[in-house]
């Protein structure tokens, strides 16, 4: 599976959108894009996935560059709920060791009042 | 609440000892992961079972061992227990394992004395 970079750490303005990046350029055509978050010890917390389009969902939008090197989740309005580990993660859909997440080490997001 | 259940949510035992951490996959659901997440290593990957076979392997120890019931429900069975055991275990579920999201139970905490 693609192997994932993130920044360690971020602070976002409550109210304010929070972009979180992510690189994956070793990324395969058979590989989606997933963000999972994870609040102080609680079980990871599905939040949206994509192969190439956009996407959107009630909690965030994904952004997918063309050439699917990297991507970029959206919080459109961030609150101090929010705060969380965020990880992005590439998984393989068919063939090899599908169905299993990879974790690395996410993006810590602080938001501040 | 992910529909996910994980019993026991915590447990205190000493070294040498065995456990079994137990998990009810969401409705409908018939694949189950198992992870865990100590301090120093973020969350990483045991196993997964699809409709009562295991599918993938991970990092599991062979002091570990689980298995998924006809009833869907799992178990995770560790035994000859190490101080470096203490962590989180997350049970984990999806409706397959071709793509579909995995929704991560609460975890049940483990300390090893």
């Amino acid at each position: 599976d693609a192997k994932t970079t993130q920044p360690t750490s971020m602070d976002c303005a409550e109210g304010r959108a929070a972009n979180l990046p992510c690189n994956h350029s070793t990324i395969s055509g058979n590989e989606y894009v997933y963000w999972y978050r994870q609040i102080h010890s609680q079980g990871p917390q599905y939040i949206i996935h994509g192969l190439k389009n956009n996407e959107t969902n009630e909690m965030a939008s994904l952004i997918i560059t063309e050439d699917r090197k990297s991507s970029t989740l959206i919080l459109p309005h961030a609150t101090l709920r929010d705060t969380a580990v965020y990880y992005c993660i590439v998984r393989r859909i068919y063939g090899g060791s599908q169905g299993n997440l990879i974790f690395g080490k996410g993006t810590k997001l602080s938001v501040k009042p | 609440d992910s529909g996910v259940t994980q019993t026991p949510k915590h447990l205190i035992t000493a070294t040498g000892q065995r456990v079994t951490l137990r998990c009810s996959p969401r409705s409908g659901d018939l694949s189950v992961y198992w992870y865990q997440q100590s301090l120093d290593q973020g969350l990483q990957f045991l196993i997964q079972y699809y409709n009562g076979e295991e599918r993938a392997k991970g990092n599991i120890l062979e002091r570990f061992s689980a298995q998924q019931f006809p009833d869907l429900h799992s178990e995770l069975n560790l035994s000859s227990l190490e101080l470096g055991d203490s962590a989180l275990y997350f049970c984990a579920s999806s409706v397959s394992g071709e793509g579909s999201p995995l929704h991560f139970g609460n975890g049940t905490r483990l300390t090893v004395t």
